[in-house]
């Protein structure tokens, strides 16, 4: 089966730096991706990593360590607004036709 | 534009009544899919449509029947529901099958 590891929960501070890891066991791989969750509202797009390294767009950064199966997202300069659910998929390859394998979300909380 | 739309935004329906949700995309996206989830939950994958073709479906009880009528069209028929039936059922689209998908802004579902 494919498994995908990522916390539960996790708290930081206005202002601060988080990183939110995710790890992953799946039959193949075709990618990565991060999404931001408010509660009560869709999934929106926040990141995709195929190649091994770190891709930044703006505050928010996500890495990828193939060898190891291994993601995070960083997270700079937290706002408020960034409180969140955090969910890392994964697409295992072209054999299960775009399905995605989802984490069970990091719900993370910034306080001020 | 990354927009997919969804319609009705809130449904409350009993377990006699028959009706759809609605999902629309003008990306010219060839691959769509709905989506459900609980609280608290990762998107849990119904159904998956390529090039207008029903590709994937997730073991998803009769009582859900999905429609494409065409390329920029997702219909969800809803016949027969239970309570437990209740979640935010989300849509979702990409350029193709393994490519990044976007989602909708939800449909929450109340089986009464």
């Amino acid at each position: 089966g494919q498994n995908i590891d990522q916390p539960t929960e996790m708290t930081a501070t206005e202002g601060a730096i988080v990183q939110i890891n995710c790890t992953y066991q799946t039959s193949g791989f075709n990618g990565l991706f991060w999404y931001q969750q408010h509660a009560g509202e869709a999934p929106t797009f926040l990141s995709y990593n195929v190649l091994d390294g770190l891709e930044e767009k703006g505050r928010f950064s996500s890495f990828l360590s193939r060898s190891k199966g291994y993601s995070y997202l960083l997270l700079k300069e937290l706002q408020m607004k960034d409180s969140a659910s955090y969910l890392c998929a994964v697409d295992p390859g072209s054999s299960t036709l775009g399905r995605l394998y989802f984490g069970r979300g990091t719900q993370l909380t910034v306080w001020p | 534009d990354t927009e997919v739309t969804q319609t009705p935004k809130h449904l409350v329906m009993g377990m006699t009544n028959k009706k759809s949700l609605k999902c629309e995309q003008h990306m010219g996206h060839r691959a769509m899919y709905w989506y459900k989830q609980k609280a608290k939950k990762p998107p849990e994958l119904m159904f998956v449509y390529s090039y207008e073709k029903l590709s994937i479906n997730e073991s998803v009880p009769s009582r859900f029947s999905p429609e494409c009528p065409n390329s920029s069209l997702l219909n969800l028929h809803l016949h027969a529901l239970q309570p437990e039936d209740s979640a935010l059922y989300l849509c979702a689209s990409s350029q193709g099958p393994e490519e990044t998908q976007y989602f909708g802004p939800g449909t929450r579902l109340l089986v009464l």
